[in-house]
Parts: C-alpha cells; sequence; structure tokens
C-alpha cells in the first residue's frame, strides 16, 4: 500500500525540549517537504528536499532542522530555538526533474502540542 | 521565487449556490496549476489541477480557469453541497523543475444548508 505517513499524530512537548516528526514515502518520489499550519492559516514551507543528501530552507525555517540520508525518509526536527512551536505539521512528496508531473501528496500531519 | 496570492480568505455560500477563489501568481514560468481541498483535520488532497497548456478545465461540479496573460486562475464550485465546506489552496508550479512548492493562504468556504 503505497503512500507517506508521519508520526507520532499526536505529540506533546515540554519547552526547552527538542522532538523529532517522522516522514516516510514508498512513492518513489525523489521531493519532500515540510509544511506548518496554524489554526485558520495556510501552509507555510519550512523545508523542502529535491534529492538524497540536500535540503533547502522554506520560508519559516528558523527554529527547524532536517536530514535527507534516505530518499524515503525526511525527519523535522522542532528545536527549542523554536519560539512558538505549536502547530500542525504537514509533510508531503512529489516526483521532481523530467517526470515532475507537479502534484504533491501530504502525510496525515502530525499535530504538535507545546506544554 | 514563485509568489501565489488567493482571495477571498473565507466565503460564506448558500447550498446549491456559485463559488469563485482566485489566485494571482509572480512567476510566467509555472505551467502547473493544482487545488487542494483541506477538510477539517484532514490532510489537503488534490481535486482539480490545469496545465499552462489549457485555458479551463471542469471535473463534474468544479472547474480551474487559467488566464496566463493576467497570470491568474480561478477554481469555480457550482451547485454547492455542505460537503463542499472546507479550506482550498491554490498553487503555482514549474513541473519539471526543481524548485519549492508554496501555496495560496487558503480559502475557508462555508455552505450554508
Amino acid at each position: 500500500d503505497g503512500g507517506i505517513t508521519q508520526s507520532p499524530k499526536y505529540l506533546f512537548r515540554k519547552e526547552g525540549q527538542n522532538v523529532t516528526l517522522s516522514c516516510e514515502q514508498n512513492l518513489n518520489h525523489d521531493a519532500m517537504y515540510w509544511y506548518r499550519q496554524d489554526p485558520g492559516q495556510g501552509l507555510r514551507l519550512i523545508y523542502y528536499s529535491q534529492i538524497v543528501n540536500d535540503f533547502q530552507k522554506g520560508d519559516i525555517a528558523e527554529g527547524y532542522s532536517v536530514s535527507r540520508e534516505k530518499k524515503e525518509s525526511f525527519p523535522l526536527t522542532v528545536t527549542s530555538a523554536q519560539k512558538n512551536p505549536t502547530a500542525f505539521y504537514l509533510c508531503a512528496s512529489g516526483l521532481q526533474g523530467k517526470t515532475n508531473t507537479g502534484e504533491l501528496f501530504f502525510g496525515e500531519g502530525s499535530r504538535l502540542t507545546v506544554l | 521565487g514563485e509568489n501565489v496570492e488567493q482571495h477571498p480568505s473565507t466565503l460564506s455560500v448558500q447550498e446549491g449556490d456559485s463559488a469563485v477563489i482566485k489566485c494571482t501568481y509572480s512567476d510566467s514560468a509555472s505551467n502547473y496549476f493544482p487545488w487542494y481541498k483541506q477538510e477539517l483535520g484532514k490532510r489537503p488532497q488534490l481535486i482539480i489541477d490545469i496545465r499552462s497548456n489549457v485555458g479551463e478545465k471542469k471535473d463534474q461540479r468544479i472547474a480551474v480557469t487559467l488566464n496566463k496573460t493576467a497570470k491568474h486562475f480561478s477554481l469555480h464550485i457550482t451547485e454547492t453541497q455542505p460537503e463542499d465546506s472546507a479550506v482550498y489552496f491554490c498553487a503555482a508550479i514549474l513541473s519539471g523543475g526543481y524548485q519549492k512548492v508554496t501555496f495560496g493562504t487558503g480559502t475557508k468556504l462555508q455552505v450554508i444548508p
């Protein structure tokens, strides 16, 4: 069953702690993305990666870090430097390059709450 | 990079009426324009898309129009139903390229029964 999986679905964190959100896809997609969504707000791009071992900052990268060691995986770490980390986080993937159709596929999201 | 503006931010319509959401983009090279629907607490899902080689595409009650000269595209929903209530996002993408994908700020559509 192909798709993109995010975990955990819900996460609670104390202030000052780092937390890592998992994103795994078995769609053989080159590109992966992390978006943040606040209540009633749009999708803001945190980081994206077009290829293994390479990634770029999006519009709101401060306080976040990522890695792309495998094509299937693109974990996001929310560090203690992120001032307001409580949000809904969405991971997405898509084909890029010559095979790019443009469509993105989203995971079900991870809801992070800082206590 | 691409900049996408979306209007309105909220839209309320009576059931059975039509709804129109508009987006403008800045990069004339963009050639793929998807629309995503996000129901409350769920993931965004693609509902319709259009490529720059056509001006209009229709799928049952939803349609998208594209004006490349003016760099804007619109989502049209006819005969709206309560299940159309959701947040809708647009994007403008250069397919085949290597770039970040940014979305419009979203439109919250409420269909009133």
